[in-house]
């Protein structure tokens, strides 16, 4: 699996969309960006995931650059309860045998 | 609510016990995995369960084990344990064809 790069945290202010970027530089061509966020150790949510096209559903948008070697999760306007750890995970298409490979994430703080 | 239960949500125990921590999964979800969450390591992937089988392992113990049921279900075996068994268990279900992994809420596991 694709070693992916997050800072470490961020702040966003209530209200406002919170941008959060993933560096994938070695991401192969058939594997997926997945972003999961975990608040407060509560299980890991599963929020989206995309292949190479922009993905948006009803908890965020996730942004792929063409080359595919970076990605944004785009909360568009953030609460105090989307304050968690955020993880951007790669993972070929296969779930037979592969497993989530979980880094330190980037902790977003919401402000009021 | 992710669908995926677990049960006991808090354990605690004493070193050398044994315990069982069990998981259902979501319905009609084939694939159970289990992970641990300790502060200083982060969340690791343990195993992998697919329709009874063993699918994948990770940096799962000697003294650890699983198995998953005819009914889905899978129970994560530990033994022999020692204080720094002490974490968060979480249990995480997948359809079959899917790749995203739905959590359950944890077991936290205390060892004194």
């Amino acid at each position: 699996d694709a070693k992916t790069t997050q800072p470490t945290s961020m702040d966003c202010a209530e209200g406002r969309a919170a941008n959060l970027p993933c560096n994938h530089s070695t991401i192969s061509g058939n594997e997926y960006v997945y972003w999961y966020r975990q608040i407060h150790s509560q299980g890991p949510q599963y929020i989206i995931h995309g292949l190479k096209n922009n993905e948006t559903n009803e908890m965020a948008s996730l942004i792929i650059t063409e080359d595919r070697k970076s990605s944004t999760l785009i909360l568009p306007h953030a609460t105090l309860r989307d304050t968690a750890v955020y993880y951007c995970i790669v993972r070929g298409p296969d779930n037979y045998g592969q497993n989530f490979v979980f880094g330190p994430g980037t902790r977003l703080s919401v402000l009021p | 609510d992710s669908g995926v239960t677990q049960t006991p949500k808090h354990l605690i125990t004493a070193t050398g016990q044994r315990v069982t921590l069990r998981c259902s999964p979501r319905s009609g979800d084939l694939s159970v995995y289990w992970y641990q969450q300790s502060l200083d390591q982060g969340l690791q992937f343990l195993i992998q369960y697919y329709n009874g089988e063993e699918r994948a392992k990770g940096n799962i113990l000697e003294r650890f084990s699983a198995q998953q049921f005819p009914d889905l279900h899978s129970e994560l075996n530990l033994s022999s344990l020692e204080l720094g068994d002490s974490a968060l268990y979480f249990c995480a279900s997948s359809p079959h064809g899917r790749n995203e992994q739905f959590f359950g809420p944890g077991t936290r596991l205390t060892v004194l």
